[in-house]
């Protein structure tokens, strides 16, 4: 594709209500990174895969927060049970797997937990 | 303490002006620095990268490090409304880790 892609641009949940959050790489890209931003936060780390290995899970705020990636391709970020505090927009980021390589970013997923 | 530090903002000038945004890191092996920026609604995008100390130019817009004293700036001449973003700093992986790390971003708005 173009770019990053991710989706739903804008989800509005209830609390305790799971959600689950998409995202399609730039083909051919296999690192893959989930980060969190917060209103008038930086980017904060949560999940990194990389083509076949075991992810870096060591962002993840709690257990609540799950993440996968089927084909090397397609991610899913999973959130359970949310949590007001879970509101923020989830960016996706996509690269070739080279040290301090540049990032592709998606336009995130704006999340409302009510 | 947070591996980059930057300046909160927001900041606000009118046209023409110059415009320096500033970060600061804390582990010293530290040797490529990257600028990302980021409009309202959409992803951050790499603007600059500078290896090392010293001064890194493209058109209007100047990456500087300085090692001494774990500094690093951005600098936008003829600064215009089209600039008005957030712009975050980025550092390294450190450790075992593979992912950059960001600053807090600054909210930059460029007065027409």
């Amino acid at each position: 594709g173009a770019g990053v892609s991710q989706s739903p641009s804008n989800k509005v949940t209830e609390k305790g209500k799971d959600v689950e959050l998409r995202c399609d790489p730039i083909s051919g890209h296999t690192a893959l990174y989930w980060y969190r931003q917060s209103l008038g936060q930086g980017l904060e780390f949560l999940i990194y895969f990389q083509g076949n290995s075991a992810p870096d899970k060591s962002g993840l705020p709690s257990d609540r927060f799950s993440a996968e990636r089927t084909g090397g391709s397609v991610s899913t970020l999973t959130i359970q049970r949310t949590q007001q505090e879970d509101s923020a927009v989830y960016l996706c980021a996509s690269g070739r797997g080279s040290p301090n390589e540049k990032l592709f970013f998606g336009s995130g997923t704006q999340l409302s937990v009510l | 303490q947070k591996e980059v530090e930057q300046d909160p903002g927001p900041l606000s000038v009118p046209e023409g002006a110059i415009v320096s945004l500033n970060c600061t890191y804390s582990n010293s092996a530290f040797q490529y620095f990257m600028w990302y920026r980021q409009y309202s609604r959409k992803g951050p995008e790499l603007l600059m990268y500078t290896y090392s100390s010293g001064n890194k130019e493209d058109g209007r817009f100047t990456a500087q490090v300085d090692k001494s004293s774990k500094y690093i700036s951005l600098f936008i001449r003829d600064s215009q409304p089209s600039d008005s973003a957030t712009y975050l700093c980025a550092t390294p992986p450190s450790g075992s880790a593979r992912q950059l790390t960001f600053g807090s971003g600054t909210q930059l708005t460029v007065l027409p």
